[in-house]
C-alpha cells in the first residue's frame, strides 16, 4: 500500500541541525511532487516546503527560507529535509506528504505519521 | 500570501446533527480548496479536494461546496468517528499553500 514513513526527529539545542527523512513505498516516487508540512504542539498546520518530481523546482515558506533545504533521491524513494540554525519556534511534528495533481488542483495525500523535532536547551 | 479563515474555531454537536464549517480566502482561489480531517495524535487525511470532489474511501456524508473566496464543508449526519479537527487548505497558484486555523468538532 502507499506509505510514507518519516524519521530523524529528536531533541536538539537552539542553533543545531537535523536531517529528516521520508521513505516512500507503494507508488512510483519519481512521478510525484512532495511536500513537508509541520505542526507546532497544539497548533495548526503550516506548509514548509515542496520539491518537484525531478527535484529541479523547490519552494520554501518564508519562515524557513535560508535555513531549511529540501531534497530527494528518486533512486532511494526518499525525501529529505535538512534543517539548520534551529530555533525554539521550529519545535513541531514534521510530516511529509505526497502531492496529487490533476487539472483542477492538487492536494496532499497520503501523509506520513510525522516525526517530532524539539528545539530546547 | 493568501490567508484562510475558518469559522467557527470550535463547535459542539451531537451524533446525527448536520454540521457546517466555513472557510474564507483573502482573495479568489477559484476551486483550489481542500479539506482535511485530523484526529488527535494522527496525521491529517484528505476528505475533499478541488472544493467539492470526494476523496476515494471517504463517506458520502461529507461534502464540499463553494468557489472564489467562500467555501463550506458539510457533514450531513455526524457520526462518533467524525469528532476531530478539520482544516481547509488553498493550493491556488504558487506557494505558500496555506491552511485555515482549524475547526475542532466536539461532542455535545
Amino acid at each position: 500500500q502507499v506509505q510514507l514513513v518519516e524519521s530523524g526527529g529528536g531533541l536538539v539545542k537552539p542553533g543545531g541541525s537535523l536531517r529528516l527523512s521520508c521513505a516512500a513505498s507503494g507508488f512510483t516516487f519519481s512521478d510525484y511532487y512532495m511536500n513537508w508540512i509541520r505542526q507546532a504542539p497544539g497548533k495548526g498546520l503550516e506548509w514548509v516546503s515542496y520539491i518537484s518530481s525531478s527535484g529541479r523546482t523547490i519552494s520554501y515558506a518564508d519562515s524557513v527560507k535560508g535555513r531549511f533545504t529540501i531534497s530527494r533521491d528518486n533512486a532511494k524513494n526518499s525525501l529529505y529535509l535538512q534543517i539548520n540554525s534551529l530555533r525554539a519556534e521550529d519545535t513541531a511534528v514534521y510530516y511529509c506528504a505526497r502531492d496529487n495533481r490533476i487539472h483542477v488542483g492538487h492536494w496532499f495525500d497520503p501523509w506520513g505519521q510525522g516525526t517530532l523535532v524539539t528545539v530546547s536547551s | 500570501d493568501i490567508q484562510m479563515t475558518q469559522s467557527p474555531s470550535s463547535l459542539s454537536a451531537s451524533v446525527g446533527d448536520r454540521v457546517t464549517i466555513t472557510c474564507r480566502a483573502s482573495q479568489s482561489i477559484s476551486s483550489y480548496l481542500n479539506w482535511y480531517q485530523q484526529k488527535p495524535g494522527k496525521a491529517p487525511k484528505v476528505l475533499i479536494y478541488a472544493a467539492s470532489s470526494l476523496q476515494s474511501g471517504v463517506p458520502s456524508r461529507f461534502s464540499g461546496s463553494g468557489s472564489g473566496t467562500d467555501f463550506t464543508l458539510t457533514i450531513s449526519s455526524l457520526q462518533p468517528e467524525d469528532f476531530a479537527t478539520y482544516y481547509c487548505q488553498q493550493t491556488y497558484s504558487t506557494p505558500p499553500w496555506t491552511f485555515g486555523q482549524g475547526t475542532k468538532v466536539e461532542i455535545k
